[in-house]
């Protein structure tokens, strides 16, 4: 199974500031096809999951510009730039290149 | 726009089985996957499998192979979990999911306890 390694386990920022969540696969996450299926998802306290980025740097519809996401091969990023207050909550990684499609294990987002 | 509804609560009983429901609305059931995903309370998401409502073909993870059972009714536009041989360790929530996780239910909460 692919390994996703996600880093930091938590952080705090102030509002308006910035953040960045590494998260590291343990093989190439390049699909045959030549996608790379790596997406980024925020679940809110009491909430689902939500989809935030998806095919590494494709924000999914209603998606702020706020949220940005890089990467190749076995190292992403996901950017969270002016952080407000709905930003709170837990980040994952999570692979859709080989089954079965894994997640990494959060970063907790608190809010200053 | 896209719905997924999932059932209520369970509480069960060591050694059985619980059904969960995922009714999708708002688009063709038949042309998307049908992802579930556990998620033990304050602990991390783990995916189970998907079926997929067109042909009804299923993929489980190995490790809920012979614990989880998906299955599909087009008509009414449901998916269904089957959790069976119930322990303490699939007390969760589960989530359905459409296809790339793009929709998510609310999630089930279940509670296996004697």
């Amino acid at each position: 199974d692919v390994v996703m390694t996600q880093t930091p386990v938590s952080m705090s920022v102030s509002l308006g500031g910035q953040v960045s969540i590494s998260c590291r696969s343990s093989q190439s996450l390049v699909h045959n096809n030549g996608n790379t299926y790596l997406s980024w998802y925020i679940q809110k306290p009491s909430q689902s999951p939500q989809l935030l980025i998806y095919k590494v740097s494709n924000r999914f519809s209603g998606i702020s510009d706020r949220f940005s996401g890089s990467g190749s091969g076995t190292d992403f990023t996901l950017k969270i730039s002016r952080v407000e207050p709905d930003d709170l909550g837990v980040y994952y990684c999570g692979q859709g290149t080989q089954y079965p499609l894994t997640f990494g294990s959060g970063t907790k987002l608190e809010i200053k | 726009q896209v719905q997924l509804q999932q059932s209520g609560a369970e509480l069960a009983k060591p050694g059985t089985s619980v059904k969960l429901s995922c009714k999708a609305s708002g688009y063709t059931f038949t042309s998307y996957y049908i992802y579930w995903v556990k998620q033990r309370p304050g602990q991390g998401l783990e995916w189970i499998g998907y079926i997929y409502p067109g042909n009804g073909g299923t993929y489980y993870s190995e490790k809920f192979k012979g614990k989880a059972t998906f299955t599909a009714d087009t008509s009414s536009s449901t998916a269904y979990m089957l959790l069976g041989s119930l322990t303490p360790e699939d007390s969760a929530y589960y989530f359905c999911a459409r296809d790339w996780f793009a929709y998510w239910g609310q999630g089930t909460l279940v509670t296996v306890s004697s």
